[in-house]
């Protein structure tokens, strides 16, 4: 069975602090994204990344970097978490296009509030 | 920009048709996506068109129309269970695959 997993389902952070949010799959998929949710707003994309070491930016990367040092991890970094981050943070996974990769495996998310 | 339109809420009673539209604007296109999220769970999904037509899986039907930059997502058959919010998402370009996601659009199942 296809598994996306977050580190965490829920998260309080003060603002200010370093917050990273760990997301795994086991599928061996080469793309990993990450997405906030916010209601009215549909899922927006933070960054993605098509390959170890590889990243990309999204539609909303500031405040945000990413890493991904092996093929099944993908992590998200808040350098400075700010209450306009509070939110809820899914991670996804895909395989290659080539090889039916137009489906999305999403994580239970992760809801984080920064007070 | 990129943006996608979709209705926010959809009503409808058990055993009915549904029909939820998504129109897009984006600077590239390989195909449609359709997800479904229940409350407090993860985006699923149901369906993908590249191709002009209808796709048709079990209850859930999904059609795409490149040239007029639309697609929509038809349930049929309704139960309760179809309760939930419903996402069309465009992949904007092969290599990398950058995923557009629409605002939602939550469906209410009645008795």
């Amino acid at each position: 069975d296809v598994k996306v997993t977050q580190s965490s389902r829920y998260l309080v952070k003060r603002t200010g602090e370093k917050v990273f949010l760990e997301c795994v799959q086991d599928m061996d998929h080469e793309n990993m994204f990450w997405y906030r949710q916010d209601p009215g707003l549909g899922l927006r994309l933070i960054y993605f990344s098509y390959d170890v070491k590889m990243k990309e930016k999204g539609d909303i990367p500031e405040g945000y970097s990413v890493s991904r040092e092996k093929k099944e991890r993908f992590s998200l970094i808040l350098e400075s978490a700010s209450t306009n981050q509070t939110s809820m943070y899914l991670c996804a996974s895909s395989p290659d296009t080539l090889a039916g990769g137009f489906e999305q495996f999403f994580g239970p998310g992760t809801r984080l509030t920064v007070l | 920009g990129q943006s996608l339109e979709q209705p926010s809420e959809v009503t409808a009673v058990e055993g009915a048709i549904v029909q939820i539209n998504c129109t897009y604007q984006t600077s590239g296109f390989y195909g449609l996506s359709w997800y479904q999220q229940h409350d407090g769970g993860a985006p699923t999904f149901l369906s993908y068109n590249a191709l002009d037509g209808l796709e048709e899986t079990g209850r859930f039907s999904s059609f795409l129309s490149r040239s007029d930059s639309y697609g929509y997502l038809l349930l049929q058959e309704l139960q309760m269970k179809d309760s939930a919010s419903y996402f069309c998402a465009v992949i904007t370009h092969n290599y990398g695959q950058n995923f557009v996601f629409g605002p939602g659009t939550r469906l209410s199942v009645l008795p």
